[in-house]
């Protein structure tokens, strides 16, 4: 299965300012996926993110929001735009594999904000 | 919507006892379900799946379980061990957002395991 690299693995932020989060994947992926936890609550995708084209927003998610970069195969961006104290969650990029879906689906490491 | 319920936040087990986790959904399309377990300061690590063309599925001292007709899924764990203390997130997915890649999951809110010697 994939190796992804996520940072900052957490980080302290002002409210009004912004954070980008970045995934490295070890090989080539189609699709990658954002999603966010915020403390109690299950994982929620915010979008999609496929190369070469815009990312695909789910409910409730905006893209001036939370604009995502989709460069190359291998790598992707999130940004957290003009930050609230609602924002602090921990947020994950995540890949799946074709074919093999035995392998389940690989997340990176996580990265804990906290808005002040 | 919550499509995927995990009902109970924390389970408390023995070690070298049996662990079981429940999950229920109600989105009838699921296809394929997965668990995944999460330590502090980590991304969520797949530990098993199962296709909804099966009931049941072994790896190990892990095992799942599913009901398609109650909605229901289990994992048991046994023997229990310390080390497997962490949140288990049950989740679901649907052929229609896998196509020839694995798409999107939908999942639970997740069950706090632990176990004390």
């Amino acid at each position: 299965s994939a190796v992804i690299s996520q940072k900052p693995s957490r980080d302290i932020c002002q409210r009004g300012t912004s954070l980008t989060i970045q995934c490295q994947v070890d090989s080539q992926v189609t699709m990658m996926f954002w999603y966010r936890q915020q403390p109690g609550q299950s994982l929620t995708l915010i979008a999609t993110a496929n190369q070469g084209s815009e990312a695909t927003y789910e409910s409730g998610f905006v893209i001036d929001k939370f604009p995502i970069s989709r460069p190359n195969l291998t790598f992707s961006t999130l940004t957290v735009s003009n930050m609230s104290p609602e924002d602090s969650s921990i947020y994950l990029c995540s890949v799946g594999k074709a074919r093999r879906e035995e392998d389940g689906y690989t997340f990176g490491s996580g990265t804990r904000l906290t808005v002040v | 919507d919550q499509q995927v319920k995990q009902n109970s936040p924390s389970l408390s087990v023995q070690e070298g006892r049996i662990s079981i986790l429940n999950c229920d959904y109600t989105n009838s399309m699921f296809d394929y379900f997965l668990w995944y377990k999460k330590y502090p300061a980590e991304g969520p690590t797949f530990l098993i799946s199962i296709s909804s063309i099966k009931d049941k599925n072994e790896d190990g001292r892990f095992t799942v379980f599913l009901n398609k007709s109650a909605k229901h899924l289990s994992l048991h764990i046994v023997p229990s061990q310390p080390g497997d203390s962490a949140v288990y997130f049950c989740a679901a997915t649907l052929s229609a957002d896998r196509g020839s890649t694995l798409g999107r999951l939908y999942f639970g809110r997740g069950t706090q395991l632990t176990v004390w010697p």
